[in-house]
């Protein structure tokens, strides 16, 4: 299978722990963005990446979130000292250079209790 | 970047044709505009684009006036499977996509 990959597909923690999702975009794409989604709304934009350099981060995204992606391939997502309003779907996505077709993961479910 | 603005749901039949209009008012002269399907616990998936007049595919047909500020989604003879909600985005190679609210789409037997 050679679409957008994420793992794991769900992960249920504590409140005051940290979790780190994992996404692999299509091999080759140069474009990778990370979105959360909460059940009724629209992806919310987090952050994008262009290669290894993160170029945008949302507002949404606070000091408790950082991403990466360090040899411009996989990328990742951590959240350190959850809260219960973390709880959302984190949507990978990735997008060839100089197109606009994004291809999406199937998302991480977060569960905080 | 381009909002856009969709009804919050529609109610169609198996079988119907389903028109989803959405409104760009504000959309830049270089973007796209770009069509999403999403299903429960799902990414979204794309379904179509254009940048004026009618585009089709296998799946819908897009149609955009001249002066860009709708579009319309077009879903030939729908079926169960097609009930999901439907995103428009205004486009370009370069920025990050932003969805708003999207259409919730029922389809009833």
């Amino acid at each position: 299978d050679t679409g957008v990959s994420q793992n794991p597909r769900h992960k249920i923690t504590k409140r005051g722990q940290n979790v780190t999702f994992r996404c692999d975009p299509i091999s080759e794409h140069n474009r990778l963005y990370w979105y959360r989604q909460t059940l009724g709304q629209g992806p919310e934009f987090l952050t994008y990446f262009q290669n290894e350099a993160q170029l945008e981060k949302s507002r949404l995204l606070s000091d408790r979130f950082s991403a990466e992606r360090p040899k411009g391939s996989f990328s990742t997502l951590e959240i350190q000292r959850t809260e219960q309003g973390d709880s959302a779907m984190y949507l990978c996505a990735s997008i060839s250079e100089g197109n606009t077709e994004a291809f999406f993961g199937q998302g991480t479910r977060l569960t905080v209790v | 970047l381009a909002k856009t603005t969709q009804p919050i749901s529609m109610d169609s039949y198996e079988g119907q044709e389903v028109n989803i209009t959405c409104s760009h008012n504000n959309i830049a002269t270089n973007d796209y505009i770009t069509w999403y399907q999403q299903f429960p616990s799902q990414g979204p998936r794309f379904i179509i684009q254009g940048y004026k007049t009618k585009v089709t595919n296998e799946v819908a047909s897009l149609f955009i006036p001249a002066d860009r500020k709708s579009s319309t989604l077009s879903l030939p003879r729908v079926s169960l499977s097609d009930t999901a909600v439907y995103y428009c985005l205004g486009t370009n190679a370069g920025n990050m996509l932003t969805f708003g609210g999207g259409t919730r789409l029922m389809v009833k037997p």
